[in-house]
């Protein structure tokens, strides 16, 4: 079964420190794409980055990057100086042909 | 762009009605997929359209739901009866091919409905 798996239902960061979520994938596939989106209380589901399976570059969006592992199948999320606006639900998903898996979430709380 | 835009935001009904949900994609993405997120269950993909026509709706729990998108701005998800098993978000999204690649890109996604079946 091709999955993704999120491995903590929960984590913590102080406001301004760097935390990373972590995330890890199964395909047979060697080109697709990965994402990161957030939800938060309002439910809205909202993209935070995207990389391509095919570039070696990992992709930054100002504070959010990823760390992407090809071989590992492993895409992690890192935050820097966290804000308490980045407390939110974080789901990992993969593209797979036309669809998304998406992983369980990771709730994250930011701590003043 | 306005997004991918949903209606209504809220519905509360009581079980055997009927229940229509609305979508509009963004202009110029041919594909739509309608999501429906539980706490038990999280996000699951119901069915998704390609140029109006669906091309997967294994996800469809039963015959109590149908989707249809008669047009390329316009789709509905519709329950007939509903049952308080059915209350959850429900979420369009919309995308478009990615490129030279033979699959879709970020699917971006509507405010959500919130069903509350009595």
């Amino acid at each position: 079964a091709q999955t993704v798996t999120q491995s903590q239902p929960e984590m913590s960061v102080q406001e301004a420190e760097t935390v990373t979520l972590s995330c890890t994938y199964d395909t047979s596939e060697s080109d697709y794409y990965l994402f990161w989106y957030k939800q938060p209380p309002s439910r809205q589901m909202i993209l935070v980055i995207r990389q391509e399976a095919y570039k070696q570059q990992n992709a930054t969006e100002n504070r959010f990057s990823v760390n992407f592992q090809k071989a590992a199948k492993s895409f992690s999320l890192k935050i820097s100086d966290s804000q308490l606006g980045d407390a939110a639900m974080y789901f990992c998903a993969r593209g797979a042909t036309n669809k998304l898996i998406f992983g369980t979430g990771t709730l994250l709380a930011v701590q003043p | 762009d306005a997004g991918v835009i949903q209606s209504p935001r809220h519905e509360v009904t009581e079980m055997g009605q009927e229940v229509t949900l609305r979508c509009k994609p963004i202009s110029g993405h041919d594909y739509l997929f309608w999501y429906r997120q539980t706490m038990m269950r999280g996000l699951e993909l119901l069915i998704y359209f390609n140029n109006n026509v669906p091309i997967d709706d294994s996800g469809m729990p039963e015959d109590r739901f149908s989707a249809k998108m008669p047009n390329a701005s316009f789709s509905t998800l519709k329950i007939q009866p509903s049952e308080p098993r059915d209350s959850a978000v429900y979420f369009c999204a919309s995308s478009r091919l990615a490129g030279d690649l033979f699959f879709t890109d970020t699917q971006y996604f509507g405010p959500g409905t919130r069903l509350t079946v009595l």
